[in-house]
């Protein structure tokens, strides 16, 4: 079984600043990992994924992630944020196979709130 | 090409009656997964359904808990007797094929009074 901690439930952060949303993972085999991000009144929107290869992951609207297998953790950055941004990212694992992400398990969200 | 569809948004329901919640995958896509978000955690597997079958289940309470994707219309989630338990935001995803990347619904919020 796969498990994910996001260690921030909220981060307030002021525009044009630099973010990092933390997220570690525990489990006994490989996994693909992935950031969602849902905006108000939205459903779950893919930002990026690792399934395999570089461990530097890009995605839309400026993230980007990387997976350290030492550390067990996929961070998720940008290096200047917008207003837009303001909304709550959720960190998710699946059992890294080809069909590993039928089953995703999530951790509870940090809200990412940006300071004009 | 519209999104995953769930229907309703917001639903209340009294303990004991029962609550029907709605999930149109996207176009093309005959995959749907639930997953369910309790208050202040993250969302939950709850089961994953083919047309018309049911390939995994192993987060489907196993009590009041029902779902299914027929060959027409929409994958219902079926949840009986509520209690205030079951409030919390059922979400819907559909892929299109086995494995892909699968599509969010914007979730329906079922409360319990």
């Amino acid at each position: 079984a796969q498990s994910v901690t996001q260690l921030d439930s909220q981060v307030p952060v002021f525009e044009e600043a630099p973010v990092e949303l933390r997220c570690n993972y525990s489990s006994s085999v490989s996994v693909y990992l992935f950031w969602y991000v849902q905006y108000p009144n939205q459903g779950l929107q893919l930002l990026l994924k690792y399934l395999s290869g570089s461990t530097l992951v890009k995605g839309i609207n400026g993230f980007e992630a990387e997976f350290n297998k030492s550390q067990t953790s996929f961070h998720l950055r940008k290096p200047s944020v917008h207003i837009s941004d303001t909304a709550e990212y959720f960190c998710a694992v699946s059992r890294g196979s080809r069909f590993g992400n039928e089953k995703l398990t999530f951790g509870t969200g940090t809200r990412l709130t940006i300071i004009p | 090409n519209a999104g995953v569809m769930q229907n309703p948004r917001h639903l209340v329901r009294r303990r004991g009656q029962e609550a029907r919640l709605r999930c149109s995958p996207m176009k093309g896509h005959s995959h749907v997964y639930w997953y369910r978000q309790l208050p202040e955690e993250g969302l939950k597997f709850m089961v994953y359904l083919q047309k018309e079958n049911i390939i995994d289940e192993s987060g489907m309470p196993k009590e009041r808990f029902s779902a299914e994707f027929p060959k027409e219309g929409p994958s219902i989630l079926r949840i009986q007797q509520v209690v205030r338990g079951d409030s919390a935001a059922y979400f819907c995803a559909s892929s299109p094929f086995r494995g892909d990347e699968a599509f969010f619904g914007q979730g329906t919020r079922l409360t319990v009074v």
